[in-house]
């Protein structure tokens, strides 16, 4: 079955613009997660979406923000870029089923803020 | 709040035992995970281990776990130059969501 994919897998934007990221979760599961990947911070929970509900934020300012569809894809937003958010983006999707914890991870998306 | 502490950096010869260490703080994680991320790769759920047990083996992979003194190890026998990847430690899920919290990553070093 197709894996976790997020789009784009690169991106470079400047400081002040706003930049989307999608995921597309793992056909059948309802729970997608967002993390930030830094190599000072390590990887940082941002939220986590199931059933087109935010259930879980991060400490992440609200210029972070996401959304989940009734398809369960997800996207993230991150408006008035600054340079620290220059950052590997993980997405992981979960089937949230009693006794299955497993998340799968995509790629990710490499955001590069100059 | 939840905190996972492990160490940086090991460097390990082809064939010799890797063991990386991990502590974590939150007693009431149901799961402790190791994810493996090889470069310009996403995150790879190696093994995990419920809470209420002291040791899970795998194939090549042994974790232990320390409840009281909160202390989770993976120990990779035979270790190859594959292996070589940055390895999370990880706790959750936290309050039934799927929060998962890491650690910084150790990264190991396979020396052929």
């Amino acid at each position: 079955k197709a894996g976790v994919t997020q789009t784009p897998r690169y991106l470079i934007k400047t400081r002040g613009q706003q930049v989307t990221l999608s995921c597309s979760p793992i056909s059948g599961h309802r729970s997608v997660s967002w993390y930030q990947q830094t190599p000072g911070q390590g990887l940082q929970f941002l939220f986590e979406y199931f059933s087109e509900t935010q259930r879980n934020k991060g400490n992440f300012p609200g210029r972070f923000s996401g959304r989940q569809f009734s398809n369960s894809r997800s996207e993230m937003n991150v408006s008035t870029l600054e340079l620290g958010d220059s950052a590997l983006y993980l997405c992981a999707s979960s089937l949230v089923r009693q006794g299955n914890t497993e998340a799968f991870f995509g790629q990710g998306t490499r955001l590069t803020v100059v | 709040g939840e905190d996972v502490e492990q160490s940086l950096f090991l460097s390990v010869r082809e064939g010799d035992s890797s063991v990386i260490n991990c502590t974590y703080t939150d007693s009431s994680s149901t799961y402790l995970y190791w994810y493996k991320q090889e470069p310009g790769a996403g995150l790879q759920l190696l093994t995990y281990i419920f809470s209420n047990m002291d040791m899970k083996q795998d194939q090549r992979l042994t974790v232990l776990l320390n409840k009281k003194d909160k202390h989770l190890s993976l120990r990779i026998a035979d270790t190859q130059t594959g292996d070589s990847a940055i390895y999370f430690c990880a706790e959750g899920p936290s309050g039934g969501y799927q929060k998962v919290t890491f650690g910084i990553g150790t990264k190991l070093q396979v020396i052929p």
